[in-house]
């Protein structure tokens, strides 16, 4: 059971290049969203996807689009990299209707680099 | 806005020292918590969440609503202790787009 796939792991980008970031999840989840790491940042949402077929913004959306192609699989999209996206992204899934107490299952992250 | 915050960015301990790590956070009404622990080479999971009252590998996290605080304890720390941890909060409404704090990294020495 692979639980949360991310690829690529790692990826250098030159500013003004655009690149999609993947995942996919195993666990029939419905919720799907996509975190960067930054130190001294913590975690911040980005995106987030409550079910198939619908998307919304988190709290650092400027920069990225996403894309839930379907249940299983949550795209990130860098349309113009900048410097300020050098970071780690982490994808992650949870079951949904269950309140707060929401377990989220993260992937193994993606190390990008901006030039 | 709810916030989560952890006043410290590292915390270095000895092995079989106690170790807390601070979480405060800011939120209206009584929030579920969450700590998450990011090993070195593996995923970030969570380590143990408010609801539960459990002790997950010695570790224990206490709500006080007056200090509005969710400290991470352990009695005797382990060098295997050694990680990032965060501190997490739920939204008010919805379901798990959680915002975590700047995380803490924990450092046990032999």
């Amino acid at each position: 059971n692979a639980g949360v796939t991310q690829t690529p792991k790692f990826q250098v980008l030159k500013t003004g290049q655009s690149m999609t970031l993947q995942c996919a999840q195993d666990m029939n989840h419905n919720s799907m969203y996509w975190y960067r790491q930054d130190p001294g940042m913590g975690l911040r949402l980005i995106y987030y996807s409550a079910s198939e077929g619908t998307t919304d913004k988190g709290e650092v959306p400027n920069g990225y689009n996403v894309s839930r192609l379907n249940k299983r699989e949550f795209s990130l999209r860098l349309e113009s990299a900048a410097p300020s996206q050098t970071s780690v992204y982490f994808c992650a899934s949870s079951e949904a209707g269950g309140g707060q107490g929401e377990k989220l299952f993260f992937g193994s992250g993606t190390q990008l680099s901006v030039l | 806005a709810q916030r989560v915050t952890q006043p410290e960015k590292l915390l270095s301990v000895f092995k079989g020292a106690p170790v807390e790590l601070k979480c405060n956070y800011s939120y209206s009404g009584s929030p579920e918590l969450f700590w998450y622990v990011q090993y070195s080479r593996q995923r970030l999971q969570l380590l143990l969440r408010h609801i539960s009252r459990e002790s997950i590998k010695g570790f224990t996290a206490d709500l006080n609503k007056g200090e509005t605080s969710f400290h991470l304890k352990k009695p005797f720390a382990q060098e295997e202790d050694s990680a990032m941890y965060y501190c997490a909060l739920p939204p008010k409404r919805g379901y798990g787009k959680l915002t975590f704090g700047q995380g803490t990294i924990l450092t046990v020495h032999p």
